[in-house]
């Protein structure tokens, strides 16, 4: 089983700034099946990026993704105050199918 | 529009067990894989079950893998979990969400329906 680690637990960071977000998997991981979430308070989780550096239809080009083998990264370029949330990675494997990163919460300054 | 409402959440006693359901609208519902996943109180993102589209496929977290049965119903458009020999550890709100065509990830979720196991 692949397990994904993000760090760091928690960002503080002000509007404006520039947040990045990484995601290191255990074993390396095909960039295609690797994606990001963004999930505010008592919402549901949204899809920011698909195969590790895709936007998802209508997400900001304020938020960018790469990485590949082991280490990802959400970078978001300047924050807006929406943007602080919390942010999960998610890998698509055999067994289990799919599994999440603990998340980063992204927190205002 | 695409839309995802769960519903069938409840308070339940250990041992007991229950049938969430998704209504699923906007899309061809019978295209899709359609996935479960669920979030404990304050904590993250565990997934839990997905199903292919006309049922060929279906996977389980291990955490559940025996007690908990997804189907579908593409006439209805509908999906479903059956939950059975539940414990304080399937406390969540548990979110349908689809598979991004030809993807590998989720890219629409409903808002959840909450599971609480209490005695």
């Amino acid at each position: 089983e692949i397990v994904l680690t993000q760090s760091p637990g928690t960002l503080s960071l002000s509007p404006g700034e520039r947040a990045t977000l990484s995601c290191r998997a255990s074993q390396s991981v095909s960039s295609n099946y690797i994606a990001w979430y963004q999930q505010k308070p008592g919402q549901a989780p949204r899809l920011l990026i698909y195969g590790a550096s895709n936007r998802a239809p209508g997400i900001p080009d304020r938020f960018s993704g790469s990485g590949s083998g082991t280490d990802f990264t959400l970078t978001i370029s300047r924050l807006e105050p929406e943007d602080f949330a919390v942010y999960y990675c998610q890998q698509y494997g055999t067994s289990p199918s799919i599994t999440f990163g603990q998340g980063t919460r992204l927190e205002i300054k | 529009e695409v839309q995802l409402v769960e519903s069938g959440g409840s308070l339940v006693k250990p041992g007991g067990s229950l049938r969430l359901s998704c209504a699923a609208s906007g899309f061809t519902f019978s295209s899709y894989s359609m996935n479960w996943v669920r979030q404990a109180p304050g904590k993250g993102l565990e997934w839990v079950s997905s199903v292919s589209t006309v049922t060929t496929y279906k996977y389980y977290a291990a955490s559940v893998r025996g007690r908990f049965t997804i189907s579908r119903d593409n006439t209805q458009n509908s999906l479903y979990l059956q939950m059975t020999s539940l414990s304080a550890e399937d406390t969540a709100v548990y979110y349908c969400a689809r598979d991004r065509y030809g993807g590998y990830e989720l890219d629409y979720w409903g808002q959840g329906t909450l599971v609480t196991v209490s005695s």
